[in-house]
C-alpha cells in the first residue's frame, strides 16, 4: 500500500495569514498520463468530507481561488493564501493512483 | 440535485451483522464507481471498500477483507455494504461517495452525510 505522510498534524493560523500542508507518498503518484493522482479533502466539524483539489492542482467545483494545490511525484502541498475562520477543519491529502485509497493522517487547522 | 443518502447504521454487539446502505439520486448511477469510507472516533478517514460502475471489479481494505462485502443494485440506484463479524475498532461513521466524473477514481466531489456504526457490548 502506499503510505501518506502530512505536516504537520496541528496547524494554527492567525485570519488572513497563509497556510501550507505538505503531504508526501511512500511511492510516486505520477500517472503515465502525465497527472498526479493525488487528491486533498477537508473534513469541518459535524460535516461529511469535501473534495478541495483533484490530480494534484485542479480545483474542485466552487472551492475559492484561495486554496492551492501543487506538487508531483510524492511531494505535494496545499496552500490556503488567506485563512478565514471558516476553513477551520482536518485536512487530507488521498492518494487515488491506486484503487486501495490511502490517506494521510490529517492536520487540523486551527484558528489563533 | 446529486445526492448520496446512507442508512443502517446502528448499535451493534461484537461479531454482529449489519447491512449499510446509500442511495443514489441525480446522476447517471451505472456508470458511476462507487466507494465506501469511514471515520472511526479521535481517527482519520478511512478507506473501506470500491465497486466498480458494474460490479464486476471489487476491493477492500486489509481491516475488513473477509468481512464485508460490498454490492450494488444499478436498477435501483443503491450500493450495499454488508458488514459481518462486527469488532469494536469498526465503529465509525460510514460514508459513500462518487469521483468527480464517471469512469474517474479519483476526485470524490459528493458525499453522503454518514451513518453511525456503534459496536459494542
Amino acid at each position: 500500500d502506499i503510505v501518506m505522510t502530512q505536516s504537520p498534524l496541528s496547524l494554527p493560523v492567525s485570519p488572513g495569514e497563509p497556510a501550507s500542508i505538505s503531504c508526501r507518498s511512500s511511492q510516486s503518484l505520477l500517472h503515465s498520463n502525465g497527472y498526479n493522482y493525488l487528491d486533498w479533502y477537508v473534513q469541518k466539524a459535524g460535516q461529511s468530507p469535501q473534495l478541495l483539489i483533484y490530480l494534484g492542482s485542479n480545483r474542485a467545483s466552487g472551492v475559492p481561488d484561495r486554496f492551492s494545490g501543487s506538487g508531483s511525484g510524492s511531494d505535494f502541498t496545499l496552500k490556503i493564501s488567506r485563512v478565514e475562520a471558516e476553513d477551520v477543519g482536518v485536512y487530507y491529502c488521498m492518494q487515488a493512483l491506486e484503487t486501495l485509497y490511502t490517506f494521510g493522517q490529517g492536520t487540523k487547522l486551527e484558528i489563533k | 440535485e446529486v445526492q448520496l443518502v446512507e442508512s443502517g447504521g446502528d448499535l451493534v454487539q461484537p461479531g454482529g451483522s449489519l447491512r449499510l446502505s446509500c442511495a443514489a439520486s441525480g446522476f447517471t448511477f451505472s456508470t458511476y464507481t462507487m466507494t465506501w469510507f469511514r471515520r472511526a472516533p479521535g481517527k482519520g478517514l478511512e478507506w473501506v471498500s470500491y465497486i466498480s460502475a458494474s460490479g464486476s471489479t471489487i476491493y477492500y481494505a486489509d481491516s475488513v477483507k473477509g468481512r464485508f462485502a460490498i454490492s450494488r443494485d444499478n436498477a435501483n440506484n443503491v450500493v450495499y455494504l454488508h458488514m459481518n463479524s462486527l469488532r469494536d475498532e469498526d465503529s465509525a461513521v460510514y460514508y459513500c461517495a462518487r469521483p468527480i466524473k464517471y469512469s474517474y477514481d479519483f476526485g470524490m466531489d459528493v458525499w453522503g452525510q454518514g451513518t453511525t456504526v456503534t459496536v459494542s457490548s
